[in-house]
């Protein structure tokens, strides 16, 4: 079936360091692909999407692209904030089961 | 625009008590809504999705059940809670892309 595999975590970084979180999928076509964040007591907030092939996501300094031929959808950001500092979760609409398909989650710490 | 409310926010209630716990979408008509759990500390756990009133589909048999009255209400119940159902519970509403988005959350402990 569909799933969605993601770097475990926590993932500790200094203020202004580079972040990537790899997640990779398994599907059947070519799914809609999502990150998304939760910050401490908060529910799940969009933060990018792609829905096709070499689609590149984008926001608040955020970037992931849609690889087809390694079934990726890493997230990047170049400076990483404090407040950057949550859950993150990758994600796969799969059109077979009419859901999302979550990874685990990767928590992130920025320290000053 | 589209809004996603819940509550209440918190909860706590006693094992063998019911619970209700209510999700309103304003902005949009006939959505897919969703009803997840988080256990502390873990992922998301689908629990029941809706396509239209009176339509539920369950993910997993347990002793909660869903309800969806209006074209913009999803309800989540149960009518004896166990340990297991403390949790972060998440509404949500599918958007055009396929892409969802989610309500504050309610969080239940059951003691």
């Amino acid at each position: 079936g569909d799933s969605v595999t993601q770097m475990e975590g926590p993932v500790t970084l200094s203020e202004e360091a580079f972040l990537t979180i790899n997640c990779t999928y398994t599907a059947t076509g070519y799914p809609s692909l999502f990150w998304y964040v939760q910050y401490p007591g908060e529910g799940l907030q969009l933060l990018l999407k792609a829905t096709k092939a070499d689609d590149k996501g984008s926001n608040k300094g955020f970037e992931a692209t849609y690889r087809k031929e390694t079934t990726s959808f890493h997230l990047e950001k170049g400076s990483v904030q404090v407040s950057d500092s949550a859950v993150y979760f990758c994600a796969l609409f799969s059109g077979g089961y009419n859901k999302l398909i979550f990874g685990a989650g990767t928590r992130l710490a920025v320290h000053p | 625009s589209q809004t996603i409310h819940q509550w209440p926010a918190t909860l706590v209630q006693p094992v063998g008590s019911p619970l209700s716990l209510e999700c309103t979408v304003e902005g949009t008509s006939n959505p897919n809504l969703y009803w997840y759990r988080q256990a502390a500390g873990r992922g998301l756990q689908l629990l029941f999705y809706s396509v239209g009133i009176g339509q539920i589909s369950s993910e997993v048999p347990q002793n909660l059940s869903a309800s969806r009255p209006q074209d913009r209400q999803f309800i989540l119940s149960s009518k004896k809670l166990l340990l297991s159902d403390s949790g972060f519970y998440l509404c949500a509403w599918q958007g055009s892309s396929y892409e969802q988005y989610f309500g504050p959350g309610t969080r239940l402990t059951v003691t």
